[in-house]
């Protein structure tokens, strides 16, 4: 049974640029979570998808947008890149029922320069 | 006020030591709370859930709500060297129809041999 898979596994970028970041959900899950964690803290809700529309929204500007497909893998886009989006940017994937565990991804290390 | 708080750390036990772990919450309806496992530059990995009142037992892991003192913890018996790492408390609120994850800041555990 895999298990939630992201894209790339590091990411160099300039300011200014825009990037995409892919997630697929385990076998089974319907919704995708992104979050954002900067070095030495939690992780930051961005945002949720579920049936391919967007859910819930954290405090995050829209330059952060997504994208669900139909078969529940998710993109995040970032635009505009600012070199305090340098982190890692983690996928979970649950189910739409129950307690909501959610399950990360290895996640993506965007660095910005 | 954070709404998920948790002592930094570092904590450090010996090997054989029961480790404890403690995160308060802010929003009294809040419904369930994790626990991850983050090894460093690794993404979090879940470790057990809860949602009720009491004790939930899982191995060498216990977690315990008390919902009245807004008050979660992880017990870690037997403790290994293997179990240094960082420990995310995580809660769902209740606000709207929240399903994301509020995450504390983490705290270091390190297990001495």
């Amino acid at each position: 049974d895999a298990g939630v898979t992201q894209s790339p596994t590091h990411l160099i970028k300039t300011r200014g640029q825009q990037v995409t970041l892919r997630c697929s959900p385990k076998s089974g899950h319907d919704t995708v979570s992104w979050y954002q964690q900067a070095l030495g803290q939690g992780p930051q809700f961005i945002f949720q998808y579920y049936e391919e529309e967007e859910r819930q929204r954290g405090n995050f500007p829209d330059r952060f947008s997504g994208h669900q497909f139909p078969n529940y893998s998710s993109e995040l886009n970032v635009n505009a890149l600012l070199l305090g989006d340098s982190a890692l940017y983690l996928c979970a994937s649950s189910i739409n029922r129950g307690v909501y565990e959610q399950y990360f991804g290895p996640g993506t290390r965007l660095t910005v320069t | 006020q954070k709404e998920v708080e948790q002592n930094s750390g570092p904590l450090s036990v010996p090997e054989g030591a029961i480790a404890s772990l403690n995160c308060t919450y802010s929003d009294r309806g809040s419904q369930s709370f994790f626990w991850y496992r983050q090894y460093s530059g690794k993404s979090p990995e879940l470790i057990m859930f809860i949602y009720s009142n009491g004790d939930k037992e899982d191995g060498r892991f216990t977690a315990q709500l008390n919902k009245a003192s807004q008050y979660v913890s992880l017990l870690i018996r037997d403790s290994q060297p293997s179990d240094s790492a960082t420990y995310l408390c995580a809660v769902r609120l209740s606000s709207g129809s929240a399903r994301q994850l509020t995450f504390g800041s983490g705290t270091q555990l390190t297990v001495l041999p």
